[in-house]
């Protein structure tokens, strides 16, 4: 069964320290896609970033990075010298490799909310 | 390029009353979806497009809800006769073409339905 699980419902820091945000997915299938997004609070998802199965590399962009370990099944993201514009809900999710007209429905986790202090 | 926009903003009905939702994709996303999260929990999945056509409804909870994509451009969705767990925010998402799995949805800023 497909599954994303964020263990962390919120996470409170003060500017400027780092934080992770943990994601954790379940999937029999040995294609899928990983996705992150940002929910400000004006309401909008927000996509972040996308990676497939095949590629592990870490990525970084900006203060963003993310950490992808499929050996834990897990697709963490870390915000570096955290800002107060950084505080919003953010969701993990998974779309499996269906083809054949199958849709390519996101499995949601059920997001962490950040709150940065000033 | 306009985002993804949805009407109303909010919308707070009786239960057993009628509500429409409304999604604008972005202009050209043949792909448009359907999401609800319920207080707290996790955003799932309702149904998907491709231009007019219903390409996945498995995640329509009852046949309350209504979906339509006239044209394959805009869509709305109906609730009729709303109940009181049908409160949540509805997203909508569009996509340029289904070539994968791998294919960005890009989100639109949610209805808050509340149900009273």
């Amino acid at each position: 069964a497909q599954k994303v699980t964020q263990a962390q419902t919120e996470i409170s820091v003060v500017e400027k320290e780092d934080v992770t945000l943990d994601c954790v997915y379940e999937t029999r299938d040995t294609t899928y896609y990983l996705f992150w997004y940002k929910q400000p609070p004006s309401g909008e998802l927000v996509f972040l970033i996308r990676r497939n199965s095949f590629d592990e590399q870490n990525e970084i962009s900006g203060r963003y990075s993310w950490n992808f370990q499929k050996s834990t099944s897990s697709f963490n993201f870390t915000i570096t010298a955290s800002q107060v514009v950084d505080s919003a809900v953010y969701f993990c999710a998974l779309s499996e490799a269906h083809y054949g007209g199958a849709t390519n429905k996101l499995i949601f986790g059920t997001g962490t909310l950040l709150a940065v202090q000033p | 390029e306009a985002g993804v926009t949805q009407f109303p903003s909010h919308s707070v009905i009786e239960k057993g009353q009628t509500v429409t939702l409304r999604c604008d994709p972005i202009s050209g996303h043949d792909n448009l979806y359907w999401y609800r999260r319920v207080m707290g929990k996790e955003i799932k999945f309702l149904l998907h497009f491709v231009k007019e056509s219903k390409q996945d409804e498995s995640g329509m909870p009852n046949n309350r809800f209504l979906a339509e994509r006239t044209g394959g451009t805009y869509s709305t969705l109906k609730v009729q006769p709303a109940e009181l767990e049908d409160s949540g925010v509805y997203f909508c998402a569009s996509s340029s073409s289904y070539r994968g799995p791998w294919e960005t949805q890009y989100f639109g800023p949610g209805t808050r339905l509340l149900v009273l």
